[in-house]
């Protein structure tokens, strides 16, 4: 059973539409929710962390929002070079140090 | 600033033959992470290291070994290469495992075994 769920798999916009990418989680504690941007050929950048629900985070046309079941990633106005598959990924609680679970992605194409 | 740069950024191996993917980082970091990409999989962990001279597996640890050289490095060995370990392989650095776990990722090593 997948612990962190991305949808839609792939989403095509019009430059300028605005949209929101979603990213579910069934950890049994959350210590943080990391949002990712991976450009073909490239290894992932990271974008966000959020921590609590109710915390937002904003970087240009980008905004992460969480709740204790989710979070969305809220495009606005997008332009072709916000293009590229993003990644959400969570860090448990429970004092373990492996790193971060990954979801498969969300890969967005804005067409000019 | 380079980051983490990991090496070679392509490679081709027959089944059965071995090679050893390197990594480093230059943030000082004290946990090392080595994760695998494929197609409909998204990114899962092979092996971690939270501090220089301690490894631990993953995920998908098996068919693979790492060695922690020291904290700047940290290396990937496969020793008899499976087509199913074609993949995407990425390194990823942090300040301290368990307590900031935001990533920072080389640009990969694409391999192919045939």
């Amino acid at each position: 059973e997948d612990q962190v769920t991305q949808s839609p798999e792939a989403l095509r916009l019009q430059e300028g539409e605005s949209s929101s990418l979603n990213c579910s989680y069934t950890v049994s504690g959350l210590r943080g929710l990391f949002w990712y941007r991976q450009d073909p050929g490239k290894g992932p950048e990271f974008l966000f962390t959020l921590y609590s629900a109710g915390e937002e985070k904003e970087k240009e046309r980008l905004k992460a929002t969480l709740t204790k079941k989710e979070s969305f990633l809220h495009i606005t106005a997008p332009k072709p070079e916000d293009s590229a598959t993003y990644l959400c990924a969570v860090q448990q609680s429970g004092g373990g140090a492996d790193g971060l679970t990954f979801g498969k992605g969300t890969h967005l194409i804005i067409q000019p | 600033n380079a980051g983490v740069t990991q090496t070679p950024k392509f490679q081709v191996l027959k089944t059965g033959q071995s090679m050893t993917l390197q990594c480093a980082q230059d943030m000082n970091h004290n946990s090392m992470y080595w994760y695998r990409q494929d197609p409909g999989m998204g990114l899962r962990l092979i092996y971690y290291s939270a501090s220089e001279g301690t490894t631990d597996k993953g995920e998908v640890p098996n068919g693979y070994n790492v060695s922690r050289l020291n904290k700047r490095e940290f290396s990937l060995r496969l020793e008899s290469a499976a087509p199913s370990q074609t993949s995407v392989y990425f390194c990823a650095s942090s300040e301290a495992a368990g307590v900031n776990e935001k990533l920072f990722f080389g640009s990969g090593t694409q391999l192919s075994v045939l």
